[in-house]
């Protein structure tokens, strides 16, 4: 069956420009995870859903960053007034059952901001 | 702070030997564990996992060891094949406290032929 997919795969932004970034889970997956990782580094937790609901957002790292996914599967993470320290690969990953704590991750969006 | 640690950065095998890739951690309350897999311009791919209930886990050429003592894991892989050329990544979770992977800097590894 069809994967994590996010779009766009690549983004260019002006320092102080919106971007909004999105990703759809696998199908049926309840709970979706966002991940920044910077070059070199692992993955770090932005923020987590189960369904609608934003569960933990301890991640995000500043009020420009907002996250949401209003009807429990497609989300978006939108940063606003982007800094030329966002610029990172920002990973979305789903999960099944609450039991299981294998994530799913898409391919990405490489987000530089010029 | 970095609560997982992955203090090698690249290892080079040749093809046909045993990979082990190495990862410590300092959080005592991890209670479960997982190797992810990654190639460039793509998101990582789940590996393996292990609870702390268990110090072994085998999944075809992939084993994971855990040493809840020591808080020290690793990732054998036998026989290393050329397509296993990849960063690994090794990840934690409290499940007490939610469901966010606190993940390692990676290990590049390279097969060689």
């Amino acid at each position: 069956g069809a994967g994590v997919s996010q779009s766009p795969r690549y983004k260019v932004a002006k320092r102080g420009q919106d971007v909004a970034l999105r990703c759809d889970p696998i199908s049926g997956h309840v709970s979706l995870f966002w991940y920044q990782q910077a070059l070199g580094q692992g993955p770090e937790f932005l923020t987590y859903f189960q369904n609608e609901a934003q569960l933990d957002k301890s991640g995000l790292p500043s009020d420009r960053f907002f996250a949401e996914r209003p009807e429990g599967s497609v989300s978006t993470l939108k940063i606003q007034r982007t800094q030329q320290e966002d610029s990172a690969v920002y990973l979305c990953a789903s999960s099944g059952a609450r039991i299981t704590y294998e994530q799913y991750f898409g391919p990405g969006t490489r987000l530089t901001v010029t | 702070d970095q609560q997982v640690k992955q203090n090698s950065p690249s290892l080079s095998v040749q093809e046909g030997r045993i990979s082990i890739l190495n990862c410590d951690y300092t959080n005592s309350m991890f209670d479960y564990f997982l190797w992810y897999k990654k190639y460039p311009a793509e998101g990582p791919t789940f590996l393996i996992s292990i609870s702390s209930i268990k110090d072994k886990n085998e999944d075809g050429r992939f084993t994971v060891f855990l040493n809840k003592s020591a808080k020290h894991l690793s990732l054998h892989i036998v026989p290393s094949q050329p397509g296993d050329s990849a960063v690994y990544f090794c990840a934690a979770l409290n499940s007490n406290s939610g469901y966010a992977l606190n993940f390692g800097k990676g290990t590049s590894l390279l097969v060689t032929p």
